[in-house]
């Protein structure tokens, strides 16, 4: 089955706490990125890659890292979390400029 | 700077109505658009996806159109069912940009 698959679906973590979210996806997409959603705001993009070893920055970048060491990976790094991190994170991939397939997402509460 | 418009925010319908939700975008340098289905706090679901050449596609109850140089797109939903109940989500994909940008949604309610 065809699928973006998050880690985890919940976390709540302190302040400072270096954390990672995960994403796969089984479609050998070269096009991969993260979003994140808050009340009001929509959907915002954080980060994105082309492909395997090129990222860039999206709209909200400020806070993350990722990295894409392989095609089919694009993990979310919180170096230092701060509270307004707190929202629901979520993971696509695409075939170049087509359908975009999203994870079922994160809900990151950082206290 | 592409803005994407959703109206209504929110509807609510008893069952068996047909309706029609409302996208419109400002800038028509457009790949493609898509709606999305999304449940409370869980994932978005790809409903359609219309290439800017296209002008309509079908997918069960659900027809959606793209007119590009107007600049809108609409989602119409046939027969509609307590199911259906959810927030629906437009998204274009631009030109010179590597991203989607999304509308903030029309929160859809079906009553039985």
């Amino acid at each position: 089955e065809a699928q973006v698959t998050q880690n985890p679906r919940y976390l709540i973590t302190v302040t400072g706490k270096k954390l990672t979210v995960t994403c796969s996806q089984n479609m050998n997409h070269e096009y991969m990125s993260w979003y994140r959603q808050d009340p009001g705001l929509g959907l915002r993009q954080i980060y994105y890659s082309m492909n395997v070893e090129v990222t860039d920055k999206g709209d909200v970048p400020e806070g993350y890292k990722v990295s894409r060491k392989e095609k089919r990976n694009f993990p979310l790094i919180l170096e230092s979390p701060s509270p307004n991190q707190t929202s629901l994170y979520f993971c696509a991939s695409s075939l170049g400029v087509g359908e975009a397939f999203f994870g079922q997402g994160t809900r990151l509460t950082v206290v | 700077k592409q803005e994407v418009t959703q109206i209504p925010a929110a509807l609510s319908v008893p069952e068996g109505e047909n309706l029609v939700l409302n996208c419109s975008f400002t800038d028509s340098a457009i790949y493609n658009l898509q709606w999305f289905r999304q449940d409370p706090g869980k994932g978005l679901t790809s409903l359609l996806l219309i290439q800017s050449s296209q002008r309509e596609q079908t997918s069960g109850r659900l027809n959606a159109s793209l007119d590009k140089s107007s600049g809108r797109s609409t989602l119409y939903i046939a027969a509609s069912q307590p199911g259906d109940s959810a927030t629906y989500l437009c998204a274009v994909n631009n030109y010179n940009t590597d991203k989607l940008i999304f509308g903030t949604g029309t929160r859809l309610q079906v009553f039985p």
